[in-house]
């Protein structure tokens, strides 16, 4: 059973538009969602987060929004660089239950085209 | 900000021999570290949790005995691949948090890939 979903496993957008990676998680126990950033042969970078106590979170041009009721959360960026192509992963984790441990979904390869 | 150094990034050995990874944090002190794997075109999976001073906690499926993890000092945890097969060729990526507890992210080395011929 996967516990966090990203169903989208490719999303190619033009440069200075939207793009917007989804996820869906199953487990109620979860309470921090995070957004990881990899580019090939190198290991995942953090992004950027959100509690459950929020339902939205800016840093510059990524925004995550959390949905609780619909377990479900969104990475935008705006606008999309060419540089913003990567796979981007999507985590959860929570006190209560795998205290410590980050679930991660399949990855979703963004390709921002110039 | 913190960073994680894992290596070597790449090794090829033959199937039957050993292989260890090492996985540092430079300008931080991590307790606890986390070991994944990634198939192609798939998630990380968590392998184990590395615990500094004690033993690792391996997740359901993962064999500790082919896996071996040692944590012996706060800025040092090694993952030994032993006896390798072709079949345990993959991305090793271990990670770490800068601060305990479960809402900080993860920062990541820059992975291993092992190639068992």
């Amino acid at each position: 059973d996967q516990q966090v979903k990203q169903n989208s496993p490719s999303l190619s957008v033009q440069e200075g538009r939207i793009s917007i990676l989804n996820c869906d998680y199953t487990n109620s126990m979860f309470d921090y969602f995070l957004w990881y950033k990899k580019y090939p042969a190198e290991g995942p970078t953090f992004l950027i987060s959100i509690s459950s106590i929020k339902d939205k979170n800016e840093d510059g041009r990524f925004t995550v929004f959390l949905n609780k009721s619909a377990k479900h959360l969104s990475l935008h960026i705006v606008p999309s660089q060419p540089g913003d192509s990567a796979v981007y992963f999507c985590a959860a984790s929570g006190a209560g239950t795998n205290a410590g441990k980050s679930t991660f979904g399949d990855g979703t390869t963004l390709t921002v085209k110039p | 900000g913190a960073v994680v150094s894992q290596h070597p990034s790449r090794v090829i050995c033959k199937s039957g021999t050993s292989v260890k990874i090492e996985c540092r944090s430079l300008d931080f002190q991590a307790t606890t570290m986390f070991w994944y794997r990634q198939f192609p075109k798939q998630s990380l999976m968590l392998m184990a949790t590395s615990n500094e001073g004690s033993k690792a906690t391996y997740e359901q499926g993962v064999e500790k005995d082919k896996f071996l993890i040692n944590h012996a000092s706060l800025t040092l945890s090694t993952l030994t691949v032993t006896s390798a097969h072709p079949e345990d060729s993959s991305f090793y990526i271990c990670s770490a948090r800068l601060t305990q507890g479960t809402y900080s992210p993860l920062h990541f080395g820059n992975g291993t890939r092992l190639t068992v011929t």
